[in-house]
């Protein structure tokens, strides 16, 4: 079985600042892992995945994420926020097995202050 | 390919009533995932199907629950007698064969039981 842990509930930052939103996953197989992000009202969008190769992951938008086998981390970054990164972002992880489902974390609200 | 459509998007009952949510993937999605996710957490899994096939069911799914996806087209989520606790967002997402590209997720469908 797999779980996710997102350490922080809410991150406040001021714009333009560096961000880092925390991620810890376990498991005791493979996993893919994924960052979504949910604006209000909306249903999730995909932010970016970690499938294999390279562990530094990045999104068009500027985010990125870093997986750390070691630490089974994947926590997700981005040198500087604007006021429309405001959002949920849910960390995720879908083991290989034949369901590929996908196994959330608790959430991190971003909230990005003028 | 209009992505993933839920209907309704809310929906207010009364408890012991029952509600069917509707969910239409995308068209070449052969999987169909229905979460549901609760205020301040993240999406928890319900079930989901391959083509018309249901092959797994979460605990969460009590006896009052049941999905179908007929003709492995559309799918629909039936609460029979609902009480407040099934008060949450349901969220219906769809995936081709595998899980490398995660999942595309439609906007909800918000339930109020009061």
């Amino acid at each position: 079985a797999q779980s996710v842990t997102q350490l922080d509930s809410q991150v406040p930052v001021f714009e333009e600042a560096p961000v880092e939103l925390r991620c810890n996953y376990s498991s005791s197989v493979s996993v893919y892992l994924f960052w979504y992000v949910q604006y209000p009202n909306q249903g999730l969008q995909l932010l970016l995945k970690y499938l294999s190769g390279s562990t530094l992951v990045e999104s068009i938008n500027g985010f990125e994420a870093e997986f750390n086998k070691s630490q089974t981390s994947f926590h997700l970054r981005k040198p500087s926020v604007h006021i429309s990164d405001t959002a949920e972002y849910f960390c995720a992880v879908s083991s290989m097995d034949s369901s590929y489902k996908l196994i959330f974390g608790s959430g991190t609200r971003l909230l990005v202050r003028p | 390919d209009t992505g993933v459509s839920q209907d309704p998007r809310h929906k207010i009952t009364k408890r012991g009533q029952n509600v069917t949510f509707r969910c239409d993937p995308i068209s070449e999605h052969n999987r169909l995932y229905w979460y549901r996710q609760t205020l301040g957490q993240g999406p928890e899994f319900l079930t989901y199907f391959q083509n018309e096939a249901q092959l797994e069911k979460s605990r969460l799914l009590s006896d009052r629950f049941s999905a179908e996806r007929p003709k492995g087209s559309f799918s629909t989520l039936e609460i029979q007698r609902t009480e407040q606790g099934d008060s949450a967002m349901y969220l219906c997402a769809s995936s081709s064969g595998t899980g490398v590209n995660g999942y595309t997720f439609g906007s909800g469908t918000r339930l109020t039981v009061v």
